[in-house]
């Protein structure tokens, strides 16, 4: 079946350092990634996506590539703020299948001043 | 865009009554909706698959007499937690996904959550 393996957390860092939060998948065929955060006691907002091999997503710093070779969607942003605390998912799903969500475990960033 | 609500956004019931928790998309429609769980400190767990205008589509080990879904329109979709209990208390979140044909009709848009606490 089609999993999501994230890193643990949480990830503690200092405010304007530099992000990474590991995602991979195992899924058959080419699934569309995604990424969802959640700040705390509210639902998940959509951050990125990619639905094929090498697009880029980005949005409010945050970038991810959908590398097919490593079946890798790795977060990444260049310096984060104390405003970026939060529960970030990585996902996948497929038109074809319904378009269920898949979710990995979720990863708890904690920035600090 | 792609806004989606949810009501109550807490909501506290006494063990055995009946809670019901309302799902809108607010700008686009969606034929279909998503109820999910999360635990704390854990991944959403999907629930159900709710489709409007047909039976809703549970997920394995999940009490389809117990978490009655009903999707009437096009915007709207409810979950209603029926003979609650305490270890029903959780998080529950829903997600909309645009018709077919409408741009981002891949990405599920996710509401706010509605926090039910039984006593």
């Amino acid at each position: 079946g089609n999993s999501v393996t994230q890193m643990e957390g949480p990830v503690t860092l200092s405010e304007e350092a530099f992000l990474t939060i590991n995602c991979t998948y195992t899924a058959t065929g080419y699934p569309s990634l995604f990424w969802y955060v959640q700040y705390p006691g509210e639902g998940l907002q959509l951050l990125l996506k990619a639905t094929k091999a090498d697009d880029k997503g980005s949005n409010k710093g945050f970038e991810a590539t959908y590398r097919k070779e490593t079946t890798s969607f790795h977060l990444e942003k260049g310096s984060v703020q104390v405003s970026d605390s939060a529960v970030y998912f990585c996902a996948l799903s497929f038109t074809g299948g319904g378009n269920k969500l898949t979710f990995g475990t979720g990863t708890q960033l904690k920035v600090e001043l | 865009g792609a806004v989606v609500s949810q009501h109550p956004s807490r909501v506290i019931c006494k063990s055995g009554t009946s809670v019901k928790i309302e799902c809108r998309s607010l700008d686009f429609q969606a034929t279909t909706m998503f109820w999910y769980r999360q635990f704390p400190k854990k991944s959403l767990m999907l629930m159900a698959t709710s489709n409007e205008g047909s039976k809703a589509t549970y997920e394995q080990g999940v009490e389809k007499d117990k978490f009655l879904i009903n999707h009437a329109s096009l915007t709207l979709s409810t979950l209603t937690v029926t003979s609650a209990h305490p270890e029903d208390s959780s998080f529950y979140i829903c997600s909309a996904l645009p018709l077919a044909g409408g741009q981002g009709q891949d990405t599920q848009y996710f509401g706010p959550g509605t926090r039910l606490t039984v006593l």
